[in-house]
């Protein structure tokens, strides 16, 4: 199966913008989708398909793709962006569809 | 209010069965996908399965294969997990998450984690 890969660590100054990525093969076919946790809590999508966010998220996360790799955006990162970001996508390289996650990235807010 | 509860989670010895519960409510949950996605202690998030509004189509991750049975049942607006044979690294949080309409691998809600510990 194909696998996902993100940087395991970055961190931004409070209000600049910064990029996570996640490269993988299934990316060339497939949107990725992005979710963030907090400590102890459970994953909240941000973005998905192109690049839509689901109602509630702010509009300083923004996504985009381009050839096998996919990046979230979030403009003007506040102290409360501080979290787990992980991508996933479907991948249809083995003998059955799946799903795969990346191994996530932590974000630190300076 | 949308919302996803997952029961049945607890310590259970290797080699050893659980059945977890997903109970859905807030949605019409006969029209949705559902996943279980987990996650062991410290690390990232590892899809499980997949199970589609009708149940005609499954999939299992790798890991789990021939081990986990996911079902469902609309009628009770409730998603299963039956888990044999289950090993140390089996150990995690278990969640469940629904599949967008439009985007069936983007999961926009998750419940909040049953643990399950596998251990002797």
């Amino acid at each position: 199966s194909s696998e996902l890969t993100q940087d395991p660590a970055v961190s931004v100054a409070l209000g600049q913008t910064v990029r996570i990525t996640c490269q993988g093969d299934s990316l060339r076919s497939y949107y990725a989708s992005w979710y963030q946790q907090k400590p102890g809590q459970a994953p909240v999508l941000v973005i998905y398909g192109k690049n839509n966010r689901p109602s509630g998220i702010p509009d300083r996360f923004s996504g985009s793709s381009s050839g096998n790799t996919a990046s979230l955006t979030i403009t003007g990162a506040q102290a409360e962006d501080e979290a787990d970001y992980y991508c996933n996508s479907r991948d249809s390289s083995g003998n059955h569809p799946q799903v795969v996650f990346g191994g996530g990235t932590k974000l630190t807010v300076l | 209010e949308v919302q996803l509860v997952e029961s049945g989670g607890g310590l259970v010895q290797p080699g050893g069965s659980l059945r977890l519960s997903c109970a859905a409510s807030g949605f019409t949950f006969s029209s949705y996908s559902m996943n279980w996605v987990r996650q062991a202690p410290g690390k990232g998030l590892e899809w499980v399965s997949y199970i589609s509004s009708s149940s005609s189509t499954i999939y299992y991750a790798d890991s789990v294969k021939g081990r986990f049975t996911i079902s469902r049942d609309n009628a009770k607006n409730s998603l299963y997990l039956q888990m044999n044979s289950l090993r140390a690294e089996d150990t995690a949080v278990y969640y469940c998450a629904r599949g967008r309409l439009d985007f069936l691998d983007a999961f926009d809600i998750w419940g909040q984690g049953t643990m399950v510990t596998v251990s002797s």
